[in-house]
């Protein structure tokens, strides 16, 4: 069992539309947990960090920890075709360690 | 801020000859470097972190022969890709953890390296 599983799509969803995406893990030592988005075959780009359980907002996005279920969210409102990309999620257990990553989700947002 | 610039952004070699990939943080001072390799439509997968002034830590299946890492100084990383061939073909990636204060790693742009 890999220690972060992502479906990886693809997600095709109209402008303006919610988007869910998440990742569930095994390694109940994690503690930081980050969403990347990562445009075709750029570097990944920070979206959202997070410590621990909990909810954190920016803007159109949410990103939720729920470490009792080893499982996280993110959650983009009002969608634009510009969201396109794939998004990875990212966990580690102590910061400045190495990142374990999920496979991606890539996302379509159709005008 | 916290910027990794990644050179160069893609190469073609052919099988057997050597190809480096720098990495340099250009406003910040990176102790620690890890290299990743993203196969298509796959996960960034962790091939080795390197510390300043001290050898690189591989993982487990990657040929520290191979994939040749030096971090000579708190600003410039390198992976030299030694004797290559068309299964090293692939997306490279490093990363730094952002500098204390800040939150998360910076990536640089990759390298599309292909092999032929």
């Amino acid at each position: 069992q890999k220690e972060v599983e992502q479906d990886p799509g693809p997600l095709s969803v109209p402008e303006g539309a919610i988007v869910s995406l998440n990742c569930t893990y095994s390694n109940s030592a994690f503690q930081y947990f980050m969403w990347y988005r990562q445009y075709s075959r750029k570097g990944p780009e920070l979206l959202m960090y997070t410590y621990s359980s909990g909810n954190k907002e920016d803007g159109r996005f949410t990103a939720q920890v729920d470490k009792s279920s080893k499982y996280i969210s993110l959650f983009i409102r009002d969608s634009q075709p510009s969201d396109s990309a794939t998004y990875l999620c990212a966990m580690s257990a102590n910061s400045g360690y190495a990142l374990n990553f999920g496979k991606g989700t890539s996302l379509l947002v159709t005008p | 801020g916290a910027v990794v610039s990644q050179h160069p952004s893609w190469v073609i070699c052919k099988s057997g000859t050597s190809v480096k990939i720098e990495c340099r943080s250009l406003d910040f001072q990176a102790t620690t470097m890890f290299w990743y390799r993203q196969f298509p439509k796959q996960s960034l997968m962790l091939m080795a972190t390197s510390n300043e002034g001290s050898k690189a830590t591989y993982e487990q299946g990657v040929e520290k022969d191979k994939f040749l890492i030096n971090h000579a100084s708190l600003t410039l990383s390198t992976l030299t890709v030694t004797s290559a061939h068309p299964e090293d073909s692939s997306f490279y990636i490093c990363s730094a953890p952002r500098p204390t204060g800040n939150y998360g790693y910076t990536f640089g742009s990759g390298t599309r390296l292909t092999v032929v």
